[in-house]
C-alpha cells in the first residue's frame, strides 16, 4: 500500500518570504508521479506542480519548485516570494504509474501574513 | 471547458433524510472519482468509475452510500439514510482514462447533517 505523510499541520510566514512544505511517501513501486495540490478557502483543489519519479530534474512552476529526493522518498514544495494569495491548504499526493488512485497526505495549512 | 461541475454547493439536511450529490465530469474524461474530505480523516477515495462502470468501491463507508454513473456526463452519490457523521465536503474529480497528470476536481459539496 502507498502512504503519504505531511508532518507539518500548520505553517505561517510573512509575505515575500520563502517557505518549504515537507512531504514523505512510501511505495515499493519504481514508477510513479507526485503532485502538490492547493486548496484555498474557496475549497477548489488546484494542481500546483507535478513530478515524474524517473526524472531527476526537479519540477518548477514560476514561484513554486520541488525538491525531489527519490532515495529518501521525500518531495518538498518551496514557495518563493510568498504572496497573500498563497494562503491555503496544501496537499501532497502520489499516483502509481498504471494505477488510478491518487493517495493524499493529510495536508499543511499555510498562512501568509501581510 | 467549464470544468467538473458539482451540485449543490451546500446541503443541509436532517438526520434520516436521503441526500443526493451530483457531478458532471469534463467532457472526454472517462474516469470519475468521488472523494470525501473531513478534518479527522483527510481526503478519502470513496469510489471511482471507468467508462461509467464502477471499478473500486472499497472506500464506500457503509451500505447507506451508493453511487451511480448512468452516462458519461453525469454521476450521483446518494446517502440514505443520512447521519450526522456523514457531514463532510464531498468532491468529484475526473480524468482521462490513462493519465499520469492527476485529476481535475470540482468545487465540492459541503454536506451538513443535523
Amino acid at each position: 500500500a502507498q502512504t503519504v505523510t505531511q508532518s507539518q499541520p500548520e505553517m505561517s510566514v510573512q509575505e515575500a518570504e520563502t517557505v518549504t512544505l515537507s512531504c514523505t511517501y512510501d511505495t515499493s513501486e519504481n514508477n510513479y508521479y507526485l503532485f502538490w495540490y492547493k486548496q484555498p478557502p474557496s475549497r477548489q483543489m488546484i494542481l500546483v506542480i507535478r513530478q515524474e519519479a524517473y526524472k531527476q530534474q526537479n519540477a518548477t512552476e514560476n514561484r513554486f519548485s520541488v525538491n525531489f529526493q527519490k532515495a529518501a522518498k521525500s518531495f518538498s514544495l518551496k514557495i518563493s516570494d510568498s504572496q497573500l494569495g498563497d494562503t491555503a491548504m496544501y496537499f501532497c499526493a502520489l499516483l502509481i504509474q498504471g494505477a488510478q488512485k491518487l493517495v493524499f497526505g493529510q495536508g499543511t495549512r499555510l498562512t501568509i501574513n501581510p | 471547458d467549464a470544468g467538473v461541475i458539482q451540485s449543490p454547493r451546500h446541503e443541509v439536511t436532517e438526520m434520516g433524510q436521503e441526500v443526493t450529490l451530483r457531478c458532471k465530469p469534463i467532457s472526454g474524461h472517462n474516469s470519475l472519482f468521488w472523494y470525501r474530505q473531513t478534518m479527522m480523516r483527510g481526503l478519502e477515495l470513496l469510489i471511482y468509475f471507468n467508462n461509467n462502470v464502477p471499478i473500486d468501491d472499497s472506500g464506500m463507508p457503509e451500505d447507506r452510500f451508493s453511487a451511480k454513473m448512468p452516462n458519461a456526463s453525469f454521476s450521483t452519490l446518494k446517502i440514505q439514510p443520512s447521519e450526522p457523521r456523514d457531514s463532510a465536503v464531498y468532491f468529484c474529480a475526473s480524468s482521462p482514462r490513462r493519465t499520469n497528470y492527476g485529476y481535475t476536481f470540482g468545487s465540492g459539496t459541503r454536506l451538513t447533517v443535523v
